[in-house]
């Protein structure tokens, strides 16, 4: 079945070092964004990405990177200039960033504790 | 994009229709309106969206006013599986971007 898969699930790190989030879909969308949700709140947008070597800032870049070297693939770093890197973080992808008819599909999300 | 505005929370008995309110009375003529829910840790789920007409699908019913200031998402029958974070979101036609989520509504269906 198409859909969106993150890993890992849950994932523990050490203060200082960079991880790395991994989002795949295989529902041939164009666009895929990235959110970050913090406990009893909404979903803030960290970045997102229309096009395949293309991607833009959303609202809380800040010590987060990301790559799209390929349609299917959408990986965030959390790098250790991320202050409260504790988090979920979830993956979404749209049949296009700029239509109206483009829903977001989510995947199940990442769990990431800073230890 | 317009910002909305929803009650914190919402209790519904189960199998009696759950009506969640969403106001956006800055909202743009070309600016949809979409709703999602989230299910506790898990990826949020489109439900519906509509612009100005009333619209229907298997799961909901989203009512928009005329003025298009508010609207109400319908749950016709409440299961306890609709338990849920629902969100109401504004968004443009032709946007570059994804909105960001505000708080939403907690509805907790009671058995």
């Amino acid at each position: 079945d198409g859909g969106i898969t993150q890993s890992p699930k849950y994932l523990f790190r050490k203060e200082g070092q960079n991880v790395t989030l991994s989002c795949e879909q295989n529902l041939n969308h164009d666009a895929m964004y990235w959110y970050r949700q913090d406990p009893g709140q909404g979903l803030r947008l960290i970045y997102y990405s229309q096009i395949v070597n293309d991607f833009q800032k959303g609202d809380i870049a800040e010590g987060y990177s990301v790559s799209r070297e390929k349609k299917e693939s959408f990986p965030l770093t959390v790098t250790s200039a991320q202050k409260n890197p504790t988090a979920f973080y979830l993956c979404a992808s749209s049949i296009r960033g700029r239509s109206v008819d483009g829903e977001l599909f989510f995947g199940e999300g990442s769990r990431l504790t800073v230890l | 994009d317009a910002k909305t505005t929803q009650p914190p929370s919402m209790d519904c008995a189960e199998g009696r229709a759950a009506n969640l309110p969403c106001n956006h009375s800055t909202i743009s003529g070309n600016e949809y309106v979409y709703w999602y829910r989230q299910i506790h840790s898990q990826g949020p789920q489109y439900i519906i969206h509509g612009l100005k007409n009333n619209e229907t699908n298997e799961m909901a019913s989203l009512i928009i006013t005329e003025d298009r200031k508010s609207s109400t998402l319908i749950l016709p029958h409440a299961t306890l599986r609709d338990t849920a974070v629902y969100y109401c979101i504004a968004r443009s036609s032709g946007s570059a971007r994804q909105l960001t989520f505000g708080s939403g509504t907690q509805l907790t269906v009671l058995p």
